[in-house]
């Protein structure tokens, strides 16, 4: 079964330290997407990405943040200057179809900690 | 404001026993909600998913109900398995993007 994938399941970094987490969506899917958790709360949407342009982002997702797809399966978010409260699993979504309501599956996530 | 709750953070069923999951929403545009299963360190799960022309929807042991007049949702849980302990979400979405409740932790007890 096809699934979404995200390297590296674990991530630690310096605070002020650039980092990329990387995930492959599923292959057919069109609408990609980034979430994040902070332990113990609630998913959060952060952006969400159709035709190589963001489609929606929400308040977290400020000039810190960037993603990118460099090429046909990868997409990437990029935090430039990470601060302690970056801390958090991060979760890369795909969904496929020409409409946005179309479910959402997730990727296993990458934990990143901000020291 | 948009906001997604449900009604217990935590919910502790004996192994073969039913479970029920609720969920509140407040938007009352919402149209496309989604469970969604999560076991400790990993990613959300797709459970099942109801649109608002629905009340019911059912899978393999598990049902959602959606209640438009008081703007509520539940997932129930045939003969809960060990296997189904974890923290389930409902989901609604929102113009594409998930709106995610504070979830209930399923413990299953054997």
């Amino acid at each position: 079964e096809p699934e979404v994938t995200q390297t590296p399941s674990h991530q630690v970094t310096q605070m002020g330290q650039e980092v990329i987490l990387r995930c492959v969506p599923i292959s057919n899917h069109l609408y990609f997407y980034w979430y994040r958790q902070i332990l113990g709360q609630k998913v959060e949407f952060l952006v969400s990405f159709y035709n190589n342009e963001i489609s929606e982002k929400s308040e977290i997702f400020d000039d810190q943040f960037s993603v990118e797809r460099p090429d046909g399966s990868n997409f990437t978010l990029k935090i430039r200057s990470t601060k302690l409260e970056d801390s958090a699993m991060y979760f890369c979504a795909s969904s496929d179809g020409v409409r946005q309501q179309e479910t959402q599956y997730f990727g296993p996530g990458t934990r990143l900690l901000v020291l | 404001g948009e906001s997604v709750g449900l009604h217990l953070p935590t919910l502790s069923v004996q192994e073969g026993d039913n479970s029920i999951i609720n969920c509140a929403y407040s938007n009352s545009a919402s149209d496309y909600f989604i469970w969604y299963k999560q076991e400790s360190g990993k990613g959300p799960q797709f459970i099942i998913d109801i649109r608002s022309n629905m009340d019911k929807r059912q899978g393999q042991r598990v049902t959602v109900l959606l209640n438009k007049t008081v703007k509520h949702l539940s997932l129930q849980i045939a003969a809960t398995q060990p296997g189904d302990s974890a923290v389930y979400f409902c989901a609604d979405l929102q113009g594409g993007k998930l709106i995610f409740g504070q979830g209930t932790e399923l413990s299953v007890k054997p």
